[in-house]
């Protein structure tokens, strides 16, 4: 059965700085990846898709890669803002499955 | 933009009673999912659907729990009787098509049961 850790756990920063969050996966058979986030009692927001044929994708302050042979992922984020503050999730996708397999989470908070 | 809606946002209800949970995914998008979510875990899937077939329920809680999709748009996930383990937020989501596109997801209905 597949499974995702997430690290760390909880991360907080000041306001400007570069991080970085971890994704693994027990089977590194992964067809896609997805990163979320989710503010507290809310739903998911999605924010990067990196599809099969893709090592990486970046959207704004956002860089996400995955490197298959290992199957883990990391969630890069450049100059960061409170408004930042939130639950980072990562979901995967195996090659034999339809549906996605999601981490614990990232609790982030971005002090000013 | 586009969005899947959810209602009830916030449920309470006793256990030993029935609630039942609507879902109207993103207009086009053939596939939808119901996912649970348990304070500080991520969520685990429910039940799949492609249209209004069930794709995958190997995680449903077939004794209490039920979904459909009878048109193919929108669904209702119910349980009945609910149990005190099954407080947690339920999300739904949806896809333009299975195998690995993009999942939006709704803002989720809270439940309690007490």
């Amino acid at each position: 059965k597949q499974e995702v850790t997430q690290i760390p756990a909880a991360l907080s920063v000041p306001e400007g700085e570069n991080l970085v969050l971890n994704c693994s996966f027990t089977d590194s058979a992964i067809y896609n990846l997805q990163w979320f986030r989710q503010d507290p009692g809310k739903g998911l927001t999605s924010l990067l898709l990196i599809q099969s044929s893709q090592r990486e994708q970046t959207s704004g302050r956002l860089n996400a890669s995955l490197d298959k042979s290992s199957g883990r992922s990391t969630l890069y984020i450049a100059a960061s803002q409170p408004g930042d503050s939130a639950t980072y999730l990562c979901a995967g996708l195996d090659n034999y499955g339809q549906n996605f397999v999601f981490g614990p989470g990232t609790r982030l908070s971005v002090l000013p | 933009e586009a969005e899947v809606a959810q209602s009830p946002r916030y449920k309470i209800t006793e256990k030993s009673q029935a609630v039942a949970f609507w879902c109207d995914p993103i207009s086009g998008h053939a596939t939808l999912y119901w996912y649970r979510q348990i304070l500080g875990q991520g969520p685990e899937l429910l039940v799949q659907f492609q249209d209004e077939s069930v794709v995958d329920d190997s995680q449903l809680p077939k004794d209490r729990f039920s979904a459909e999709r009878l048109k193919g748009v929108d669904s209702t996930l119910k349980i009945q009787p609910a149990e005190l383990g099954d407080s947690a937020m339920y999300l739904c989501a949806s896809s333009l098509l299975l195998a690995g596109y993009e999942q939006y997801f709704g803002p989720g209905t809270r439940l309690t049961v007490t």
